[in-house]
């Protein structure tokens, strides 16, 4: 079945380092790879999507890697703050079903 | 404005009981969804309607019933709850299924079922 794994599970980083969460799919066929936020107590929210026509894309201190032969895509933020904190999720899949992957919970410290 | 919004956003009851969680959108979105949080936080999806249709059901137990008067709201009933339902249950809706469409999900607030 579809599939979408992520790592790492938890990521400590000190404040203006950079942190770097990879996630690995299963369907050939998911076209739409989105990124969403969750902070403590709250609802996701989209940070940055990537479509499979597009290998990379930038959004201030965000950016997304996507490798479409691989099946790997990735989430790179620089300069993080204390702010940054929060669970993360990629996902995978089309703009009817997304797949999530297990989250990541980012920790940065000032 | 809340564009998503579930009620109740915090649910304690006995096992064995049922229970109803409602979603509403007022995005004027053709899809909604519900996921389901584990204590794990992983998000899965149990069901998709598109403009009161059924088109995606993730195996999820019979117990479980998704039902959409209108394209604008999404109910979730839960008969004979049992202790594995404790989770919290995100409403989500998207623009028009097919048709150029961002794909993003509008999550709300969540509701937290806590099973006895």
């Amino acid at each position: 079945g579809e599939n979408v794994e992520q790592h790492p599970s938890t990521l400590s980083v000190q404040e203006g380092d950079s942190a770097v969460i990879k996630c690995t799919y299963s369907d050939s066929a998911s076209n739409y790879f989105p990124w969403y936020k969750q902070e403590l107590g709250k609802r996701p929210q989209l940070i940055i999507d990537i479509r499979s026509n597009v290998g990379e894309k930038k959004d201030q201190r965000i950016a997304v890697t996507l490798n479409k032969t691989a099946k790997h895509f990735s989430l790179h933020i620089t300069e993080t703050q204390p702010e940054d904190s929060a669970v993360y999720f990629c996902a995978a899949g089309n703009t009817d079903k997304l797949i999530f992957g297990t989250g990541t919970r980012l920790q940065v410290f000032p | 404005d809340t564009a998503v919004s579930q009620t109740p956003k915090y649910l304690v009851t006995q096992m064995g009981n049922d229970k109803s969680i409602k979603c509403e959108q007022n995005l004027g979105h053709d899809t909604m969804y519900w996921y389901k949080q584990d204590s794990k936080k992983f998000l899965k999806i149990m069901f998709s309607y598109n403009n009161k249709e059924l088109i995606i059901n993730e195996t999820v137990p019979n117990r479980f019933s998704p039902k959409s008067p209108d394209k604008a709201h999404l109910n979730l009933h839960i008969n004979s709850l049992e202790l594995g339902d404790s989770a919290v249950y995100f409403c989500a809706s998207t623009p028009k299924r097919g048709r150029p469409n961002t794909g993003e999900l509008f999550f709300g607030e969540g509701s937290r079922l806590t099973v006895l």
